[in-house]
Formats: structure tokens, sequence, C-alpha cells
């Protein structure tokens, strides 16, 4: 049973516009997310995080906002770059020796 | 130093090779970690280290073998692949369990 489903395998966005990458989870053990950025035959590269005991954390163009109640994450990536096209992936962890469990990853092409 | 060091970046090897990846962090990270990363999919751990320690084998076939010779590098040993193995193999540390993963740039593994 997959843990973290990100449910769109891709999306496209034109520059300048909003990125919108979701991501849901079933494990109410998780009170730490993570987003991933990967560029092809790269490591994920960390791009940012929030606590549960959070709802909102930014980061310049980078925001991702946290639903406990719906188990559902969200990044939001304003205004959208060609840069930013890459694969993301959210990943969760609980507290206590958990380690990452990661979404399948959403493919984010960002149109000029 | 922020980063883990994956070396080599690429290694071609035949099914009756021996052969080691190794992966190298100075932040003082105890916890280490090997994903396995097949093209579209996700990361998917294979082996956690913390503070030297083999901590999580994710039932990995004996073809591979991991090492930690100190808190500083991790090795994983390869013998008798498939061709099925070819992957991109990522090394990943973390200060504690959980959070605040660095990822190395991977080594990108052929078995012919």
């Amino acid at each position: 049973d997959q843990q973290v489903k990100q449910n769109s395998p891709s999306l496209s966005v034109q520059e300048g516009r909003i990125s919108i990458l979701n991501c849901d989870y079933t494990n109410s053990m998780f009170d730490y997310f993570l987003w991933y950025k990967k560029y092809p035959a790269e490591g994920p590269t960390f791009l940012i995080s929030i606590s549960s005991i959070k709802d909102k954390n930014e980061d310049g163009r980078f925001t991702v906002f946290l639903n406990k109640s719906a188990k559902h994450l969200s990044l939001h990536i304003v205004p959208s770059q060609p840069g930013d096209s890459a694969v993301y992936f959210c990943a969760a962890s609980g507290s206590g020796n958990t380690p990452l469990v990661f979404g399948k990853g959403t493919r984010l092409s960002v149109i000029a | 130093d922020t980063e883990v060091t994956q070396t080599p970046k690429h290694l071609v090897m035949g099914m009756t090779n021996k052969k080691s990846l190794k992966c190298e962090q100075h932040m003082g990270h105890r916890a280490m970690y090997w994903y396995k990363q097949k093209a579209k999919k996700p990361p998917e751990l294979m082996f956690v280290y913390s503070y030297e320690k083999l901590s999580i084998n994710e039932s990995v076939p004996s073809r591979f073998s991991p090492e930690c010779p100190n808190s500083s590098l991790l090795n994983l040993h390869l013998h008798a692949l498939q061709p099925e193995d070819s992957a991109l193999y990522l090394c990943a540390s973390s200060q504690d369990w959980g959070n605040g993963y660095t990822f190395g740039s991977g080594t990108r593994l052929t078995v012919v």
C-alpha cells in the first residue's frame, strides 16, 4: 500500500503562472514532509519542508501547504520558470527512526 | 562541506564482476542510506545505517552488500548482479533519522 501518493504523473504550466503540485498521505504517524526536485541522472535536491505543527511554509517562490485533517499537502511555485522543469517528489517521515517514504513524483514542465 | 559525494558517477559491469559504489559525507551526519531508483519511479530504500550499524535492510538480495567503515563512508559492494539491477543508486545522509536528508548525485549503474 502506497503511503505517499502523487496522483498526477505530469503537469504543464506556462512560464510566469502558478504551478501547484499535490500530495496525499495515508499514515497518520507522519509528522514531517519534504519536497525534492530531481533532474535526470541526478540525485534529488531538497526544496522545502514542513512539520506537522505548521500549515504553511514559504521560501521565495516556493510555498508548501499542509492540511492535516485531509492528509494532503501541496507545493506552490509562483511564478513558474522554465528552470523549474523537473520531477518533484513528495516525501514524508514520522518521528523516531522512520526513513523517508517517497511518492512516485510529478513531472513539471514549464513552457516558455 | 555540505555535500554527499558518490563515486563513480557511471559504472558498467558484467554479471560476473565484483564492483563497489562509494559514498562520503563530512557533515557529521550519523544516518546514511542507500536508495535505488529506476526510470520514472521514486527512490526505493535499500539500506539504512545509523551510527555505523545496519538498521534497516529492505529485503535486498545478497548480491548487494553494504558496508559502513566509519561515520563518513558508506560502500555498496556488488557481485553477480543481473541486468534488471541497472538503475541509479543514490546515497543520502541525515543528522538523524527522518529529516534533513542530503542526497548524492548518484551512480548510474548498467549491468550487461
